[in-house]
């Protein structure tokens, strides 16, 4: 089973900061790795699909990179609506697996 | 537009069965790999199974193996998971996700609480 770890598990920031968020996985998953926005009681929403490709509808302040085992969610100059839990997964083998999620709060 | 609806969560006791469907509207199952992905109180994500476009892929988390069975109708367009033998740690919210690599589209979940 691929594991996934991100970092940090919580992030308290102000408004406007940069977030940086990053999941490493525990062998080389390629470029199959996407990202999730989930709000409280709310499902979770695509962010950013395959490292870096974005998604319709999602903000520009939202981007991805990364290859092999290491990968990073960059959130540019955040917003008070960007307060959720935010998940790595990874397509590359099964099971299918998330990281254990980062809190992101605004402070 | 792309619409998931999972029903049929519920208060089961341990032991027992309950089956899950997911209603898609906006596609076709049949040109789609569905996934089934729950969440447990206050944790994180666990994907549990997937099934093929053609349904002849299958696969499971061992979590779930030999008690969860995944199955679509795509006439209906309609993907289910019959759940049995369940233990108080399939507690979880249930999701459906659309496709085999990224997750373009979840359903809000459905509860299923297993406690006597």
């Amino acid at each position: 089973e691929i594991m996934l770890t991100q970092s940090p598990d919580f992030h308290s920031v102000t408004p406007k900061e940069k977030v940086t968020i990053t999941c490493r996985a525990s062998q080389n998953i390629g470029g199959n790795l996407h990202w999730y926005q989930q709000k409280p009681d709310q499902s979770p929403k695509l962010l950013i699909k395959f490292v870096s490709q974005s998604i319709s509808g999602v903000p520009s302040r939202f981007s991805g990179s990364g290859s092999g085992t290491d990968f990073t969610l960059t959130i540019n100059s955040l917003e008070a609506e960007d307060a959720a839990t935010y998940y790595c997964h990874q397509s590359s083998g099964l099971p299918r697996t998330f990281g254990q999620g980062t809190k992101v709060e605004i402070k | 537009q792309v619409q998931l609806v999972e029903s049929g969560g519920g208060l089961v006791k341990p032991g027992g069965s309950l089956r899950l469907s997911c209603a898609a509207s906006g596609f076709s199952l049949s040109d789609y790999y569905m996934n089934w992905i729950r969440q447990a109180p206050g944790k994180g994500l666990e994907w549990i199974s997937y099934i093929s476009s053609s349904s002849t892929y299958i696969k499971y988390a061992d979590s779930v193996k030999g008690r969860f069975t995944i199955s679509k109708d795509n006439a209906e367009n309609s993907l289910y998971l019959q759940m049995n033998n369940l233990r108080a740690e399939d507690t979880a919210v249930y999701y459906c996700a659309r496709n085999l690599g990224d997750f373009d589209y979840w359903g809000q979940g459905t509860l299923v609480t297993v406690s006597s």
